[in-house]
């Protein structure tokens, strides 16, 4: 059975940093492409970041490029996302989400997401 | 950046309605276009892609259509486990955009 389990989310303050974890179960990493996608909570979805097969290349929406970097480790079957310079706009439950087959932007699973809270 | 406008935001129906979701985008998406389901505090699950191609385990009620900038989600008999808020995403180019959403909720 696939799924995926997020964590590392939590209070931080504006200027701050976290760093968020995603393992993956029931599947090979380096055989997918990896996502995250945001929520504030009550809104919409926002993609936010893709690594895609290999980690030949790494995707960012404008709205976090050049502060937030995702990674992935294979041999722990885990994914990354380093989150620095946080805004408080950045507050939201992140998911973390599979690519089907050999898509990069088409979810077929998620985790159950892990909230971050920015604020002062 | 291809732009997704869903309509309605919020749509009023009865069990065992039929109910349809638009989603219209800026430029044409060669049929990339993912319909997803979410309910309360839960993350979304997959409903369609390739605009009309159901992924595994979804209800054959479900169905998807369209091509070019406009496409449709389509509930053919709405059940009581249907009330949930449904996106519409292009994944044909960075970023991957969705649509607002639609809220379906009981008349």
């Amino acid at each position: 059975e696939v799924f995926l389990l997020e964590s590392g989310g939590g209070l931080v303050q504006p200027g701050g940093s976290l760093r968020l974890s995603c393992e993956g179960f029931g599947f090979t990493f380096n055989n997918n492409a990896m996502s995250w996608v945001r929520q504030v909570p009550g809104k919409g979805l926002e993609w936010v970041s893709t690594i895609t097969i290999d980690g030949g290349r790494k995707e960012y929406a404008d709205s976090v490029k050049g502060r937030f970097t995702i990674s992935g480790d294979n041999s722990k079957n885990t994914l990354y996302l380093q989150m620095n310079s946080l805004y408080v706009e950045d507050t939201a439950i992140y998911y973390c989400a599979r690519g089907l087959d050999g898509y990069n932007l088409l979810f077929d699973y998620w985790g159950p997401g892990t909230l971050v809270t920015v604020s002062s | 950046v291809i732009w997704m406008t869903q309509s309605p935001s919020l749509l009023s129906a009865s069990t065992g309605e039929r109910v349809t979701i638009s989603c219209r985008m800026s430029q044409d998406s060669r049929g990339y276009v993912a319909w997803y389901q979410q309910k309360p505090g839960k993350a979304p699950d997959l409903l369609i892609y390739g605009a009309s191609t159901l992924q595994n385990g979804v209800p054959s009620r479900f169905s998807g259509s369209g091509s070019g900038t406009d496409f449709s989600l389509i509930i053919s008999s709405l059940q009581s486990e249907d009330f949930a808020t449904y996106y519409c995403q292009q994944y044909y180019i960075f970023p991957g955009t969705f649509g607002q959403g639609t809220k379906v909720q009981i008349k």
